[in-house]
């Protein structure tokens, strides 16, 4: 089982509409949970950061985070083809107090 | 201010050359990264400095060697690559550690001919 584990895509989702993007862990004491979107051939840029279990909103993006089932979730809405791009989970595993990289989700919004 | 600027933004270095990538960040972070991403792949960790110190060496071949000249300033130094070490190199800071948020810089794309 990998430690942080993303559905690699491509998501396809129709502008205007929400977009969900899915990451699990195994380090069940983790602490720090962090959403990177990536445009290709630029670096990752940080959208979301979560510590507590529950949702945490910023504009149109909202993570969720489950600590009971592992689980860490970002939510676009109204989402825009400027959305378009790889979105990294990444998790701080508290066994290391590694950073520990999901591979990434595609996502494609159609106009 | 969210800024971590690298230099160069590109470099083309044959197996023999030796040359540097810069990062500088002005954040007041005591934390430094720096990681290797391939295409499609995650970035992968080579080493993490903290508070001046080197904490983390992910066991990177010895033809990187990282500096962290002060606490705004981290330096990779680069020698006898092999074509395989093409890749982007991202530079990154966060506040004080691993379970604080990293803030990346453009990355350098290096090409080794």
């Amino acid at each position: 089982q990998k430690e942080v584990e993303q559905n690699s895509g491509p998501l396809s989702v129709p502008e205007g509409a929400i977009a969900s993007l899915n990451c699990t862990y195994s380090d069940r004491g983790s602490q720090s949970f962090f959403w990177y979107r990536q445009y290709s051939g630029k670096s990752p840029e940080l959208i979301m950061f979560i510590y507590s279990n529950g949702d945490k909103e910023d504009g149109r993006f909202t993570a969720q985070l489950n600590k009971a089932s592992q689980y860490v979730s970002l939510l676009i809405r109204d989402s825009q083809p400027s959305d378009s791009a790889t979105y990294l989970c990444a998790v701080n595993m508290k066994s290391n107090y590694q950073l520990i990289w999901g591979a990434g989700t595609k996502l494609i919004i159609k106009p | 201010d969210t800024e971590v600027t690298q230099t160069p933004k590109h470099l083309v270095m044959g197996m023999t050359n030796k040359k540097s990538l810069k990062c500088e960040q002005h954040m007041g972070h005591r934390a430094m990264y720096w990681y290797k991403q391939k295409a499609k792949k995650p970035p992968e960790l080579m080493f993490v400095y903290s508070y001046e110190k080197l904490s983390i060496n992910e066991s990177v071949p010895s033809r990187f060697s990282p500096e962290c000249p002060n606490s705004s300033l981290l330096n990779l130094h680069l020698h006898a690559l092999q074509p395989e070490d093409s890749a982007l190199y991202l530079c990154a800071s966060s506040q004080t550690g691993t379970k604080d948020e990293q803030y990346f810089g453009p990355g350098t794309r290096l090409t080794v001919t």
